[in-house]
């Protein structure tokens, strides 16, 4: 079975400083994907990023930095320099990377909500 | 553009009736999906569908019933089986193949039963 845990319920900042969201899963499978979602508050999910199980790299875009550390199986997400249109619902999650049956099921974290304060 | 659209936005049940929320995709994509959002637990997967004519359930089928007629299509019925239906609910797409290129959601169905 995939699990996803997001320890952190919410996080208040303030403009300016740095966060960092957490994210360790679990999975049996050998090859898989993660990924980061984002939701404002109209509902609609934002996909950020995805990484493949064999990319242990870590990733930036603009403000944004993912990094994947598969010895402590963990995704974690840094936002450099927040602002207020950083607030939102951000969602961890997994998928298999296999055929079968299970091809394409995301697993999401239970989401950290994320306000920024000016 | 291409993209997912779920009607309605707001949808309002009674006590013992049957509802039907509308997912709709031109993305050209095999694989459907229906998930559940709740307060505090994230979203859960309710059924799938891989192609046409075929679905699965997820995690939290009961109460719950789809249909794939059609490529583009993958309504979600709740039925008055589902005892807690009030929720947000997401469609979703991918493709298939020897890539695998992620989901894109459509904007949500927030279900309220009065």
């Amino acid at each position: 079975a995939q699990k996803v845990t997001q320890a952190q319920t919410e996080i208040s900042v303030v403009e300016k400083e740095d966060v960092t969201l957490d994210c360790v899963y679990e999975t049996r499978d050998t090859t898989y994907y993660l990924f980061w979602y984002k939701q404002p508050p109209s509902g609609e999910l934002v996909f950020l990023i995805r990484r493949n199980s064999f990319d242990e790299q870590n990733e930036i875009s603009g403000r944004y930095s993912w990094n994947f550390q598969k010895s402590t199986s963990s995704f974690n997400f840094t936002i450099t320099a927040s602002q207020v249109v950083d607030s939102a619902v951000y969602f961890c999650a997994l998928s298999p990377n296999a055929g079968g049956t299970s091809y394409g099921k995301l697993t999401f974290g239970q989401g950290t909500i994320l306000t920024v304060h000016p | 553009d291409g993209g997912i659209t779920q009607s309605p936005k707001y949808l309002f049940r009674k006590e013992g009736q049957n509802v039907t929320l509308s997912c709709e995709q031109n993305l050209n994509h095999d694989a459907m999906y229906w998930y559940r959002q709740d307060p505090g637990q994230g979203l859960r997967l309710i059924y799938y569908s891989q192609i046409v004519n075929d679905f699965q359930k997820g995690d939290i089928a009961e109460g719950y019933s789809v249909s794939r007629e059609k490529k583009e299509s993958f309504p979600l019925t709740v039925t008055s089986a589902q005892k807690n239906p009030t929720a947000f609910y997401l469609c979703a797409s991918s493709s298939q193949g020897t890539g695998y290129y992620g989901y894109t959601f459509g904007s949500g169905t927030r279900l309220t039963v009065v």
